[in-house]
């Protein structure tokens, strides 16, 4: 059974940082893009980075502006994102998914809330 | 970067059809391939539709998706509508340089 589950999310404030992590299993994670989506509370899903299977290619929304790294360790089928300058934008629930142009399997989020 | 764009709320009746369109701003939308998400509330997105108009395994067949060119707009439609269809439904495609871009995403209504 696939399985992807995040931790890491919680309250930070403003101008601080977060280390997000998504835990997988069920298929050969060093064969897949994974990918970070994020969704502030009432609004719709926008995608936030996406990394290839040996970490060459490593892509970001523009958005982001440099203050979020996509990170993954194949040894331990795990998927990261390290998230630094904080903003209350930032505020949202943020998925891992399997593969960025068809995410065919997603996991059940992690809060992250920014705010003083 | 484009952008796709959908209407932000649609309704319609049990056992009728909804079409969700999903235009798509600047270059081809047949250029790259257009998938379909399906979020119910507190719940993670699932696929309805992959690669514009395949269903994932276990998806029933009242889900389509199509494209057309003339419009440069991708469609997803869903027949004999039931009350577990209610949700919010997101498009998807992508760039050059795997840059995924998402609809806003349509709340559909089943009344």
């Amino acid at each position: 059974e696939v399985q992807l589950v995040e931790s890491g999310g919680g309250l930070v404030k403003p101008g601080g940082s977060l280390r997000l992590s998504c835990a997988v299993s069920g298929f050969t994670f060093s064969s897949f893009s994974m990918n970070w989506v994020r969704q502030a509370p009432g609004k719709g899903l926008e995608w936030v980075s996406s990394i290839s299977a040996s970490s060459t290619y490593r892509y970001y929304a523009d958005s982001l502006k440099g203050r979020f790294t996509v990170s993954r360790d194949n040894a331990n089928n795990s998927l990261h994102l390290q998230m630094n300058s904080l903003r209350a934008e930032d505020t949202a629930v943020y998925y891992c998914a399997r593969d960025p142009l068809y995410s065919d399997f997603w996991g059940q989020g992690t809060l992250v809330i920014v705010s003083s | 970067n484009f952008m796709l764009t959908q209407p932000h709320s649609v309704s319609e009746s049990p056992g009728k059809t909804v079409i969700i369109s999903c235009t798509r701003s600047s270059g081809s939308i047949a250029s790259n391939y257009v998938q379909w998400y399906q979020q119910r509330p507190g719940s993670a997105p699932t696929a309805v539709i992959y690669e514009d108009n395949q269903r994932p395994s276990g998806v029933p067949d009242r889900f389509s998706g199509s494209i057309d060119s003339s419009s440069n707009s991708a469609s997803l439609t869903i027949s004999g509508l039931q009350t577990e269809d209610e949700a919010d439904y997101y498009c998807q495609s992508y760039n050059s340089g795997i840059h995924v871009v998402f609809g806003g995403g349509t709340k559909l209504t089943v009344l």
